[in-house]
Order: C-alpha cells, then structure tokens, then sequence
C-alpha cells in the first residue's frame, strides 16, 4: 500500500482553465502538506493542515486553495492556472508538527500549463 | 527560519565515500538537521535525523560539529543507485512548523 498517495501523476491543462489535485495518506498522521518544486529542484512549502486546520500558508496566490475534508485528504486546487504555475507538486505528511518528524512524501504531479 | 547552504553538484565513483557538508550558520536551538534523498520522479525520502556528533544508521551518517553551524553526510560505498539529490534541512519549529527545502546536491555516482 502506498502510504502518501496523490493522483493524476501528470496532468496537462490550457491557461484558464481550473484544476484539482488530490492526496491522501493512510499513514494516521495528523499534518499533512502541499510543496511545490521547480525546474531547478527548489523545494518551497505552499501549505500545511494539522488536524485539518490550516497552520501554514506562504506566499501563494490565491488562485490556489487547500482542503482538508478529513485528516487523511488534502486537496489542492487551483483557478485560472497561468504557465507559471507548471511545476511538480507533492503532497507530504508527518505524524505531528514538531523539530523531529520525519516528512513522508507522495510521487508528485507534474502540472504542465500550455 | 535557519538557511542551509550545499554544494549544487557532486560526482564520485562506484565504491568511494561521498561526504555532503550542508552549512547552516544561523541554526537554532532546537533546530534538528535531517537530510532527505530524492530519485528522478518520485518525492524526497527521509534519509537520517540529528542534532549533535554523530549518527549512524543502515543507509548514511550524520557528522554534527560541537558549534552545529555545519554538518555532513556521509555515505559509504556509493552505487550507481545512489545518484540522486540529496537536501539538508534545518527545522525551525514555532508556533508553525515551518519547512523549505533548498535546491540540494546533485550528487552523480559514475561507473
């Protein structure tokens, strides 16, 4: 079983258009995280959910908006994507916040924006 | 929010030792070090875990001076299955937990 599971894996799209990308884990950890990297391997944090509550959100743009239905799913999606926006997006989870936890992540989606 | 500061690139040879120093000169207290790996195609796996001298497990060690505003990793007897990017992270807990990679080292093992 696949612990941090995100789908699609790929995932190609028109500017304008509105996408949804999904996670979950089966892990029973209670944070959970959406990181973004670009072509240069730079690994930034977007957002992070505790208990589904919202504990991190960085300069994103509000185009893009996390759910957390339960503690085992956080959604991303995102509005009126712009080419910038192609990157790969992996969604992590860790048993708890703290200075110790280790981070568990998915394979990743790579957003392509024509 | 400490910064950490890698090579961008390192080759070695099949068998060798790689040693891979992260710098981090404004960590704090409670910061913990933690390297993660990461293959083409596939999200970071958490490698090793420390917060000062030395740890060791199955795949890699961790070497953390006295002053922790460095560390390295260490792998021993690398294969061509090792070539991957490798992030040092330095966790700044607080109110928020609060994680950004950097852009790693590539680290390329050559037959």
């Amino acid at each position: 079983d696949t612990a941090v599971s995100q789908t699609p894996k790929y995932l190609v799209t028109q500017m304008g258009n509105d996408k949804s990308i999904k996670c979950e884990q089966n892990l029973g950890h209670d944070t959970m995280y959406w990181y973004k990297q670009d072509s240069k391997k730079f690994l930034k944090i977007m957002f992070s959910y505790n208990n589904k509550e919202l504990i991190i959100n960085e300069t994103v743009p509000n185009r893009f908006s996390p759910k957390s239905p339960d503690k085992a799913h956080l959604n991303l999606h995102i509005n009126s994507l712009e080419l910038g926006d192609s990157a790969v997006y992996f969604c992590a989870s860790s048993h708890a916040q703290g200075p110790n936890e280790k981070l568990f992540f998915g394979s990743g989606t790579q957003l392509s924006v024509l | 929010l400490a910064k950490t500061t890698q090579p961008i690139s390192m080759d070695s040879y099949e068998g060798q030792e790689v040693n891979i120093t992260c710098s981090h000169n404004n960590i704090a207290t409670n910061d913990y070090i933690t390297w993660y790996q990461q293959f083409p195609s596939q999200g970071p796996r958490f490698i090793i875990q420390g917060y000062k001298t030395k740890v060791t497990n199955e795949v890699a060690s961790l070497f953390i001076p006295a002053d922790r505003k460095s560390s390295t990793l260490s792998l021993p007897r690398v294969s061509l299955s090792d070539t991957a990017v490798y992030y040092c992270l330095v966790d700044s807990s607080g109110s928020a937990r609060q994680l950004t990679f950097g852009s790693g080292t590539q680290l390329t093992v050559l037959p």
